[in-house]
């Protein structure tokens, strides 16, 4: 069953703009991650943030978890074409099932 | 460079014809994992190895098997492929249960 809802399913922005996207999920966790998917290829690591931090930066992405409201968001500043893609959150459960469990995801595109 | 690999990319195969995707790891990772993932949705867990401990999800079919014979490879048996097996399968290691994944470039089954 799916952990995550994503919202929005779907978001066009200009380029240069911000884009934000927001995960929530169910249960108690270890950690969420995000990941990328370009069309028809595989998923790419974005970023990992733990159930013990609150807000995490890797470059042009910021990403906040608060295990509270059981939500996540990640941000994408100063958006480019090559941002296109499918993100996800994924989620580690903290029951030991050694797995993890995706969002439905949020379409992202920008326009040049 | 360290990487993941999926064979063939593209396959195509005619319903209930055996099928055989293959996956291959340079990262040295002990989980390697098998999703199925359709159009405009999230990746669906088939299965994982912890090393040489297979864990299957309860909602994979029964058509659908793996095999590990070592650290580096992982293949997945779809035994009478039928036409809503048609997806993307991709193929993902991580060097513990619930850490990063990396992932393939997938292999795309068309059922005919």
């Amino acid at each position: 069953s799916q952990q995550g809802e994503e919202d929005p399913q779907a978001l066009s922005i200009q380029e240069g703009e911000n884009a934000t996207m927001n995960c929530s999920y169910k249960t108690s966790i270890n950690n969420l991650q995000w990941y990328r998917q370009n069309s028809g290829r595989g998923l790419v690591h974005l970023i990992l943030i733990r159930s013990n931090e609150r807000e995490k930066h890797s470059g042009r992405l910021r990403v906040t978890l608060d295990t509270s409201k059981k939500s996540s968001s990640l941000l994408i500043t100063a958006s480019r074409a090559a941002d296109t893609a499918s993100y996800f959150c994924a989620t580690e459960d903290n029951f030991g099932n050694e797995k993890l469990t995706f969002g439905t995801g949020t379409r992202l595109t920008i326009i040049p | 460079d360290a990487m993941v690999i999926q064979n063939p990319r593209y396959q195509v195969t005619q319903f209930g014809k055996p099928v055989t995707l293959s996956c291959s790891q340079t990262l040295n990772h002990n989980v390697m994992y098998w999703y199925q993932q359709k159009s405009s949705q999230a990746p669906k867990l088939l299965f994982h190895y912890y090393d040489k401990d297979f864990n299957n999800e309860a909602d994979t079919p029964d058509n659908f098997q793996s095999r590990r014979p070592n650290t580096s490879f992982c293949f997945l048996d779809i035994r009478s492929p039928g036409l809503g097996d048609a997806a993307m399968y991709l193929c993902a290691t991580s060097s513990n249960a619930g850490e990063t994944q990396y992932f393939g470039p997938g292999t795309r089954l068309l059922v005919l």
